[in-house]
């Protein structure tokens, strides 16, 4: 079956620190992997994917994700949090249904970062 | 460009009552998906659209209608609406390319009593 995991609900780091944001995935062939964050009453917000090349992956607001094959792994991380970084942040992959694409969401994990 | 907008951004419902979520966007987007919202349990597909004049089901797509007779916009019906229905609904569409990127309005926050 194809899927996501984020195995963390809340994920809490003091600002300036590294976070790591950990996600996992099962889906069949080559996988394209996204990360998404949500800030509060507002829809979700592209911030980097994988689909080749590259397994460090950069994005929008000096986020970065690590793709790992063998660990079927693609955890996002900034090297220095800032509060304004607190959010829900949610990893995808594309999996493919009914001759069709379409993106599999993990259940989010809660981003907090405290001054 | 306004992206992916969403009416209404409220909407409060009694059980058995409808209602129609209108979703349009003016990228040119082929693709247009519904998802809802539910804490603990990310976003989940009710359906989706590959082009105008076609729908297709998602993972939750019971008690759910959708429409796109045109290709800026994707309807959601509830037809009778239960408890169960109360969640966040997000509309997103994308690009036939493959990048898959989505591009997602802001929600709907909907309350069945």
């Amino acid at each position: 079956a194809q899927s996501v995991a984020q195995p963390e609900d809340q994920v809490n780091v003091a600002e300036g620190n590294p976070l790591t944001v950990k996600c996992t995935y099962s889906v069949s062939g080559n996988p394209y992997l996204f990360w998404y964050v949500q800030y509060p009453n507002r829809g979700l917000q592209f911030l980097l994917k994988y689909i080749t090349g590259d397994n460090l992956v950069k994005g929008s607001y000096g986020f970065e994700a690590e793709f790992n094959k063998s660990q079927t792994s693609f955890h996002l991380k900034k090297p220095s949090a800032l509060v304004s970084d607190s959010a829900l942040y949610f990893c995808a992959v594309r999996a493919i249904s009914g001759g069709y694409n379409k993106l599999i969401f993990g259940a989010g994990t809660r981003l907090a970062v405290h001054p | 460009n306004a992206g992916v907008t969403q009416t209404p951004k409220f909407r409060v419902l009694k059980t058995g009552q409808s209602m129609t979520l209108l979703c349009a966007q003016d990228m040119n987007h082929e693709y247009m998906y519904w998802y809802r919202q539910d804490p603990g349990m990310g976003l989940r597909l009710i359906h989706y659209s590959v082009g105008e004049g076609t729908t297709a089901k998602g993972e939750v797509p019971d008690g759910y209608n959708v429409s796109r007779l045109k290709k800026q916009n994707f309807l959601l019906g509830l037809e009778s609406a239960a408890p169960s229905q109360t969640s966040v609904y997000f509309c997103a569409s994308r690009n036939r390319d493959r990048t898959y990127e989505q591009y997602f309005g802001p929600g709907t926050r909907l309350t069945v009593t």
